[in-house]
């Protein structure tokens, strides 16, 4: 079955625990990102990768670090999280870098820090 | 800066009405617009994507309409069921840019 998986589904953890949330693709899609779901302001985009090491900045990218050694695979790292990073995290994948593109999203990952 | 609204916020019908649901945007330099559903919990389940050069695109009770020139779109459910009831997120994809934008949603409410 074509999917995006996440892993974990939710994380309670305290200021400044490194955490990394997996995001993992069967579709052999050459672009992936990561977006951040937050009451009142909607989905955001952290990062995105358009292949392998090949990544680039979101809208809000600061608080996170992302990487992209194999192509099915693209890992969230938050190196020292803080509460205001408490929020729905989604992992996205598509299979062309140009326009004509369906985006797949992951099931989601709640993160609550406190 | 290209900005997405849905209205309205939330919407509650009786089973087997139609409606529409609305999008607008403020820049018409897209690629594409793309209509979500969200299930409370649940991640993000693609229900239609129209390129900017198409008018609609239909699947199943569901049809959506695109008017580029107008930044507008409309998603349309027909014989609405209970197991409609979701969040519904309309997203556009910027030209030369590689994120969606989104709106904010519309809570859809079915009742039996």
């Amino acid at each position: 079955e074509a999917q995006v998986t996440q892993n974990p589904r939710y994380l309670i953890t305290v200021t400044g625990k490194k955490l990394t949330v997996t995001c993992s693709q069967n579709m052999n899609h050459e672009y992936m990102s990561w977006y951040r779901q937050d009451p009142g302001l909607g989905l955001r985009q952290i990062y995105y990768s358009m292949n392998v090491e090949v990544t680039d900045k979101g809208d809000v990218p600061e608080g996170y670090k992302v990487s992209r050694k194999e192509k099915r695979n693209f890992p969230l790292i938050l190196e020292s999280p803080s509460p205001n990073q408490t929020s729905l995290y989604f992992c996205a994948s598509s299979l062309k870098r140009g326009r004509e593109e369906t985006q797949y999203f992951g099931p989601g990952t709640r993160l609550l820090v406190l | 800066k290209q900005e997405v609204t849905q209205i309205p916020a939330a919407l509650s019908v009786p089973e087997g009405e139609n409606l529409v649901l609305n999008c607008s945007f403020t820049d018409s330099a897209i690629y594409n617009l793309q209509w979500f559903r969200q299930d409370p919990g649940k991640g993000l389940t693609s229900l239609l994507l129209i390129q900017s050069s198409q008018r609609e695109q239909t699947s199943g009770r569901l049809n959506a309409s695109l008017d580029k020139s107008s930044g507008r779109s409309t998603l349309y459910i027909a014989a609405s069921q209970p197991g409609d009831s979701a969040t519904y997120l309309c997203a556009v994809k910027p030209q030369g840019a590689q994120k969606l934008v989104f709106g904010q949603g519309t809570r859809l409410t079915i009742n039996p």
